[in-house]
């Protein structure tokens, strides 16, 4: 079973376009980490996100960390070819203090 | 500076061969890590070294064996190769083992096994 779930599985929008990312978890998490892997590169650390309610924004991605701290959703404004990649979530699970989890990943493309 | 590096970017190799990859990092980070990414993307935790130690050793083949020589470096070998070890395989760090800090990742060396 998988820790996070992370939705949709990949999203293919228009250029200028919005789009929103989602990460769940049935557990509180320790932390809600964004990462996006551009294809066939390394994972780039996005945000983090600690505290239920959190909003945190660079440029023109924005995550928030629902109160409950058990859900996560990465919005990305005005969507350009550059926002293309693979995002995934991680987390830390309360029960397993020393292990990161991953979401399965969002694959975007963003069509010129 | 590349702050965490693997090598070989690429390795292709036949079933029942010794490979090995590299990592080091140079953030002055105690924590390292392997993960592997699947085909499907998914990426999931093999071995975790705080400080040359093992802390973190997931359910993973025996032919798999992580090696620390020092805090900034953590291989990767992996004995009697098999189809189904075909993947991504990622190098990480973190300044803090507790995950209170990002993971630093490699860019991965992608593993082809024939």
């Amino acid at each position: 079973s998988q820790e996070l779930e992370q939705s949709p599985q990949s999203l293919i929008v228009q250029e200028g376009k919005n789009l929103t990312i989602n990460c769940t978890s049935s557990k509180t998490l320790y932390g809600l980490y964004w990462y996006k892997q551009k294809y066939g590169e390394g994972l780039i650390f996005l945000m983090m996100l600690q505290k239920g309610g959190e909003e945190k924004s660079h440029e023109k991605i924005t995550a928030k960390l629902d109160e409950k701290k058990q859900q996560s959703s990465l919005h990305i404004t005005a969507s350009q070819p550059s926002h293309a990649g693979i995002y995934l979530c991680g987390a830390v699970i309360p029960y397993n203090f020393n292990k990161f989890y991953f979401g399965s990943g969002t694959k975007l493309n963003v069509k010129p | 500076d590349t702050a965490v590096s693997q090598t070989p970017k690429y390795l292709v190799t036949q079933m029942g061969n010794d490979k090995s990859i590299k990592c080091e990092q140079n953030l002055g980070h105690d924590t390292m890590y392997w993960y592997k990414q699947d085909s499907k993307k998914f990426l999931k935790i093999m071995f975790s070294y705080n400080n040359k130690e093992l802390i973190i050793n997931e359910t993973v083949p025996n032919r798999f064996s992580p090696k620390s020589p020092d805090k900034a470096h953590l291989n990767l070998h992996i004995n009697s190769l098999e189809l189904g070890d075909s993947a991504v395989y990622f190098c990480a760090s973190s300044q803090d083992r507790g995950m209170r800090a990002p993971l630093h990742f490699g860019n991965g060396t992608r593993l082809t096994v024939t």
